[in-house]
């Protein structure tokens, strides 16, 4: 089974940062990575398909990058809005999750 | 707008089981996998299984593979998912979600708690 390690566990930024959370398959996922949002009491939200795909809706300062076993979700000015935790997934064989990246207001 | 509305809150006694109940609107389900995702108190997320509606096919993550049973009904568009032989490791939000396009999940219910205790 494929693993992902996701880095850092914990983040505390200042509104309008650049935040930057990584993902590292245990093997080559091609380009089959996807990051989520989720906020407390809610449903996951997905923001990037397939590395760097921005899903409808998504504001443009996240962004995806990576290819292969290292992947990466940036948040170009981070907002208030913004505090949640974030997971990868990876979709090329079966399906796995990284362990999550809380983030939080400094 | 495709919606994906889940069953309420669930509480077992250790060694029974519960089964779920995701029915989903505007989508044919018959089109897409359906999956399965647990939240524990506290930690991340876990995928636990797909199942192809179209035909019954199944994929189960490793460690779901004796507690979780997917099923689907295209008749009524709806998953279903059970739970077996429920222990306090098992309390957690299950979530459904799919996609109407692709292999991610860009369509999630809203979660349904699983408390298990005696």
């Amino acid at each position: 089974d494929i693993q992902m390690t996701q880095s850092p566990s914990f983040l505390s930024a200042s509104v309008g940062d650049r935040v930057t959370i990584n993902c590292k398959a245990s093997q080559n996922i091609n380009k089959y990575l996807d990051w989520y949002q989720q906020k407390l009491g809610e449903a996951p939200k997905l923001l990037i398909c397939n590395t760097n795909s921005l899903h409808t809706g998504i504001p443009s300062r996240f962004s995806g990058s990576g290819s292969d076993t290292d992947f990466t979700l940036a948040i170009s000015s981070l907002q208030p809005e913004d505090v949640a935790t974030y997971f990868c997934l990876q979709h090329n064989s079966g399906w796995t999750f990284g362990g999550g990246t809380k983030l939080e207001l400094k | 707008e495709v919606q994906l509305q889940q069953s309420g809150a669930e509480l077992g006694k250790p060694g029974t089981s519960v089964k779920l109940s995701c029915k989903v609107s505007d989508y044919n389900i018959r089109n897409t996998y359906m999956h399965w995702v647990n939240q524990r108190p506290g930690k991340g997320l876990e995928w636990i299984g797909r199942i192809d509606p179209a035909n019954g096919n199944t994929l189960y993550a490793e460690k779901f593979k004796s507690k979780a049973t997917l099923t689907a009904d295209t008749s009524s568009n709806t998953a279903y998912m059970q739970l077996s032989q429920l222990k306090s490791d098992d309390t957690a939000i299950y979530f459904c979600a799919m996609a109407t396009y692709g292999y991610w999940f860009a369509y999630w219910g809203q979660g349904t708690l699983v408390t298990v205790s005696s």
